[in-house]
């Protein structure tokens, strides 16, 4: 079916470290991975997101790889601040209803 | 993302009430999607419409209803058959031929 594996749930790291969190998906036909970035009780923002026909992008301090054979993809966020403090949620698309799914979610805490 | 709106922002229901929640886009997006957000959970979706006059439903469309007579609205009513109805409803959007999804800011309904 289709379905989309976030971990982990929750990641604290200290200001200035790195954080990566990792997500797999289920359709090797997927090929499209967005990752929005979500602060309390306000409405998920995109952040970066990756197709299938390349291995890695990045934009400042975030990056996202993507490893089609293993389908699995992370982001990666280097140099952390305390604004990088969020919910962030990975999403698969699936070509067969032109539909996203997402994972669950990681609560991710920058301790200053 | 600031061209689709959703309104009210705090809905408060009696329970075996209906209540209808708004989203409308001025940014020509052909695709339009709702989905429900509970405490510390990823995003599930509830129904989808690729074009006017035609919706899909997602993965929990029971209890919901929409209907799509205009590009740029897609309203939701959650019925009195949706048991457990209190959560952040998010409605988004895209564009034909793309895959991003554009969130609006959110309903937060509350069953009393």
């Amino acid at each position: 079916g289709e379905n989309v594996e976030q971990h982990p749930s929750t990641l604290s790291v200290q200001e200035g470290d790195s954080a990566v969190i990792k997500c797999t998906y289920s359709d090797s036909a997927s090929n499209y991975f967005p990752w929005y970035k979500q602060e309390l009780g306000k409405r998920p923002q995109l952040i970066i997101d990756i197709r299938s026909n390349v291995g890695e992008k990045k934009d400042q301090r975030i990056a996202v790889t993507l490893n089609k054979t293993a389908k699995h993809f992370s982001l990666h966020i280097t140099e952390t601040q305390p604004e990088d403090s969020a919910v962030y949620f990975c999403a698969a698309i699936f070509q067969g209803a032109q539909k996203l799914v997402f994972g669950q979610g990681t609560r991710l805490t920058i301790n200053p | 993302d600031g061209g689709i709106t959703q309104s009210p922002k705090y809905l408060f229901r009696k329970e075996g009430q209906n209540v209808t929640l708004s989203c409308e886009q001025n940014l020509n997006h052909d695709a339009m999607y709702w989905y429900r957000q509970d405490p510390g959970q990823g995003l599930r979706l509830i129904y989808y419409s690729q074009i006017v006059n035609d919706f899909q439903k997602g993965d929990i469309a029971e209890g919901y209803s929409v209907s799509r007579e205009k590009k740029e609205s897609f309203p939701l009513t959650v019925t009195s058959a949706q048991k457990n109805p209190t959560a952040f409803y998010l409605c988004a959007s895209r564009l034909a031929g793309g895959d991003t999804q554009y969130f609006g800011p959110g309903t937060r309904l509350t069953v009393l």
